[in-house]
């Protein structure tokens, strides 16, 4: 099975500033699709952004990039300009492009922002 | 567009009951995949249905099982319940059966506790 890492299990980022959240995973499989989740308090899982293992091209959602290596088997997700609503555990998440909808998920992080 | 409609939002059972817990997709989503989620173990992954067949099963015992009905809608029973049970329990819709790069949807849980 695949395994997902997220190596901080908590950060803290002043408002307004640049923080990332890194990110690997192991596989022996070239074809597959990795994502970042966000889980505030309410508990809902809300996707926060989505890559392609395919795509060279880093994906981008307003303040949220990812830095995607995909040699380096490293995913890592920037958040800019941090607003106090950023606060969440973020959980890092791989699916094969071949099994179905099975997710692989990482242990998370919880990011607090400082005002 | 409605989201991920998951009922009941908390659950108290005693050892050894059983317990269903319900889950409606989102409009038009054929695909619904449960999560167990425990500090402990993060996120794992239970079972997906997707047109009323079970498609991916992870590694839980045959205690937890599932079905979805014609309307996508689907159900995980868990019977014989033990401590170890207690968890958030995510039910999760998409689009596809995981042959494309649709994320996830997620509800906001059932909270069972077993005591």
């Amino acid at each position: 099975a695949q395994t997902v890492t997220q190596s901080q299990p908590e950060m803290s980022v002043q408002e307004a500033e640049t923080v990332t959240l890194s990110c690997t995973y192991d596989t022996s499989e070239s074809d597959y699709y990795l994502f970042w989740y966000k889980q505030p308090p309410s508990r809902q899982m809300i996707l926060v952004i989505r890559q392609e293992a395919y795509k060279q091209q880093n994906a981008t959602e307003n303040r949220f990039s990812v830095n995607f290596q995909k040699a380096a088997k490293s995913f890592s997700l920037k958040i800019s300009d941090s607003q106090l609503g950023d606060a969440a555990m973020y959980f890092c998440a791989y699916r094969s492009a071949d099994t179905g909808n099975q997710f692989y998920f990482g242990t998370g992080t919880s990011l607090t922002v400082i005002p | 567009k409605a989201g991920v409609t998951q009922t009941p939002r908390y659950l108290i059972k005693t050892r050894g009951q059983q317990v269903t817990l319900s889950c409606s997709p989102i409009s038009g989503h054929r695909s619904v995949s449960w999560y167990q989620q425990t500090p402990g173990q993060g996120l794992q992954f239970l079972f997906e249905y997707f047109s009323e067949t079970q498609r991916n099963k992870g590694n839980f015992p045959g205690r937890f099982s599932g079905r979805q009905f014609s309307n996508s809608r689907s159900e995980m029973n868990v019977s014989t319940l033990e401590l170890g049970d207690s968890a958030l329990y995510l039910c999760a819709s998409s689009l596809a059966h995981g042959t494309d790069n649709s994320p996830l949807h997620f509800g906001n849980g059932t909270r069972l506790t077993v005591t």
